[in-house]
């Protein structure tokens, strides 16, 4: 069964520091989203992508995020100088189409830890 | 705006019960899609069950089942037969046509053998 992958399982960086987390959507799926999860806390939209360019995002989503799909493949996101309370899950997530209300899926999550 | 609310932060099921978690949601919308979502300790995020708002059956799905009341705003997920699997986080989720998902704070489920 296809699924969304991500990478790094895991990253550690200096505070400051620029990081891409990136994704892999299931391949016919055309919508693209980021949240994220502070430990202990509930998960966040950040982003929705489709049609190659940014259709909704959250007010967590200041200009210190970016998105991108650089290829067919792959759907980053990009935090250019990283703060504490960057560290959280990521996740990446992905749905088929238009249809409404279609089902997300998840992928594994990015664990990030900004020191 | 929308809103999700899990009132119960821990819950507890001897293995083989059943039992209920609780949400509710907030919305001026007529068309919507709730979700619950099962996190386990590896943090992955695994859809469970979803219930499309102009369905009045409620969504099944194995042991999984809701109960979902829409003029009381109330979407609950019920497990039969209780399986130490089950144990992790559980996220209600509501998200409008097209829109990003809203989750709920999340509810921590225990299995005791």
């Amino acid at each position: 069964e296809p699924e969304v992958t991500q990478t790094p399982s895991h990253q550690v960086t200096q505070m400051g520091q620029e990081v891409i987390l990136r994704c892999v959507p299931i391949s016919n799926h055309l919508y693209f989203y980021w949240y994220r999860q502070i430990l202990g806390q509930k998960v966040e939209f950040l982003v929705s992508f489709y049609n190659n360019e940014i259709s909704e995002k959250s007010e967590i989503f200041d200009d210190q995020f970016s998105v991108e799909r650089p290829d067919g493949s792959n759907f980053t996101l990009k935090i250019r100088s990283t703060k504490l309370e960057d560290s959280a899950m990521y996740f990446c997530a992905s749905s088929p189409g238009r249809i409404p209300g279609e089902t997300q899926y998840f992928g594994p999550g990015t664990r990030l830890l900004v020191l | 705006a929308q809103t999700v609310t899990q009132s119960q932060p821990e819950m507890s099921v001897q293995e083989a019960e059943t039992v209920t978690l609780s949400c509710t949601y907030d919305t001026s919308e007529s068309d919507y899609y709730l979700f619950w979502y099962k996190q386990p300790p590896s943090r992955q995020m695994i859809l469970v069950i979803r219930q499309e708002a102009y369905k009045q059956q409620n969504a099944t799905e194995n042991r999984f089942s809701v109960n979902f009341q829409k003029a009381a705003k109330s979407f609950s997920l019920k497990i039969s037969d209780s399986q130490l699997g089950d144990a992790a986080m559980y996220f209600c989720a509501y998200r409008k046509v097209n829109n990003d998902m809203r989750f709920g704070a999340g509810t921590r489920l225990t299995v005791k053998p």
